[in-house]
Order: structure tokens, then C-alpha cells, then sequence
């Protein structure tokens, strides 16, 4: 079956712009979690949303938010985009919610390469 | 409070000899563990995960990981690297807040 899809996959914007990047997960899968990826702070979860609802929040500013839909596929939005926002990011698709037992099988996209100028 | 640490952030090995990439966790509780690799330009893909059976996981890939809980320990291993091992490794905990804590990465070279 289809893995998780990531679009797009890379992305040019400027200070101030805003952008919305969307993913949609594994069939069936009903939980979607992003991270941040950069060079200098590694791997950063984001947050998690199962069944539309947002289950988890990393430590990152309001700028960043996100919302999933009823066929589980999901956006995250950042406002207002600086510099430092400039990473690949990472959405990840499970069966059940992180909160689970025996969960962490995470399905990952490519994610997308936000440049931001 | 969950953390791990991956404590070289990069190691190379040559082809054919065997593999050990480091990792030490801090939990409050029992914890699950997992590794993963992530190619160029590729997202994260999930080599093995640990939750509380055996302490001895084999992953694929042939790389293997022992759970050792007096040491805080949960170090990936693979008897001999192939070029195609190159890449990022993340060794992560998981917390009892629905919450994934990644290590740092190690970048894994192989020389011919």
C-alpha cells in the first residue's frame, strides 16, 4: 500500500510569508505527528493529531499549527516565517495514537524542505 | 524526565567489519526504545524497537540492539557493514506523554 505523501516536497519562501504543508498518511493510519528537522537542534517533535484532534504539542511558538481532517490526512501551518523556520519537515503516520501502548512505529514521508529567505 | 543521547555523532567504519552505534537513555519509568535510519533525502524509517520483551532485538537489515537496563543502554550493533548502511541513525525513547524524544543522530560512513 501507499506510504505516507508529502507535499510538496520542497518550498521557497520569504521572511514574513506564511505556508502550509500537507501530508497524507498510511492508509487506515489515524494518528499524524510532525518534527522538525534541522542541523543545529536535530529532530523536534511538533505535534500530534489523532482523530482531528490535537493530542500533543511540542515546545515550539503559536506561529506553528496544524489540524487533520476526517480522512486522517493532515496540514501544518507556520505564520509569520523567519529565518531559524528553514529545516525539512517531517510528518509520520501510526495506527493509534502516540499515547498507545506498544506504539512508536512511526511511518515517515520524505518531508519537505522549507527554505525560508 | 525521558532523553537520550547518542554519543558519537559520527563514526566511520570500512566495509566488512562490524558496526557499533552508541546510545544511553535517562527514563523514570521502563521505557521503549527504537532505531532509525534516515537516507539522504528520505524520511525515517523504523530498524527495531524494544518494549519490554526480549532484551535482545534483532531489526533488519541485520543490525541488532541490546536493552541493557543497568547500563541505561541501548546500543545498535551489526557483525559487518555494507556501503548501503551509510546513513543517519536516531536512537529515540519514548515517554508515557505521548511524546518521541529523539538523540541527536549518527552519521554512519562506510569506507570501501
Amino acid at each position: 500500500k501507499a506510504g505516507v505523501t508529502q507535499t510538496p516536497r520542497y518550498l521557497i519562501k520569504t521572511r514574513g510569508q506564511q505556508v502550509t504543508l500537507s501530508c497524507s498518511p498510511i492508509s487506515g493510519h489515524r494518528s499524524v505527528s510532525w518534527y522538525q528537522q534541522t542541523p543545529g537542534q536535530g529532530l523536534q517533535f511538533l505535534f500530534e493529531y489523532f482523530s482531528e484532534t490535537q493530542r500533543n504539542k511540542g515546545n515550539f511558538p503559536g506561529r506553528f499549527s496544524g489540524r487533520q481532517f476526517s480522512n486522517s490526512r493532515s496540514e501544518m501551518n507556520v505564520s509569520t516565517l523567519e529565518l531559524g523556520d528553514s529545516a525539512l519537515y517531517l510528518c509520520a503516520s501510526s495506527l493509534e495514537s502516540l499515547a498507545a501502548s506498544n506504539t512508536g512505529e512511526l511511518f515517515f514521508g520524505e518531508g519537505s524542505r522549507l527554505t525560508v529567505l | 524526565a525521558q532523553s537520550v543521547t547518542q554519543l558519537d555523532s559520527h563514526v566511520s567504519v570500512s566495509e566488512g567489519t562490524p558496526v557499533l552505534l552508541r546510545c544511553n537513555y535517562s527514563s523514570s519509568y521502563s521505557p521503549s526504545l527504537f532505531w532509525y535510519v534516515q537516507h539522504p533525502n528520505k524520511g525515517l524509517q523504523l530498524l527495531l524497537k524494544y518494549t519490554s520483551a526480549a532484551t535482545l532485538v534483532k531489526g533488519i537489515n541485520g543490525f541488532e540492539a541490546e536493552f541493557k537496563k543497568s547500563e541505561t543502554s541501548f546500543h545498535l550493533t551489526k557483525p559487518s557493514a555494507h556501503m548501503s548502511d551509510a546513513a543517519e541513525y536516531f536512537c529515540v525513547v519514548e515517554s508515557g506523554a505521548n511524546n518521541l524524544f529523539f538523540g541527536t543522530g549518527t552519521r554512519l560512513t562506510v569506507i570501501p
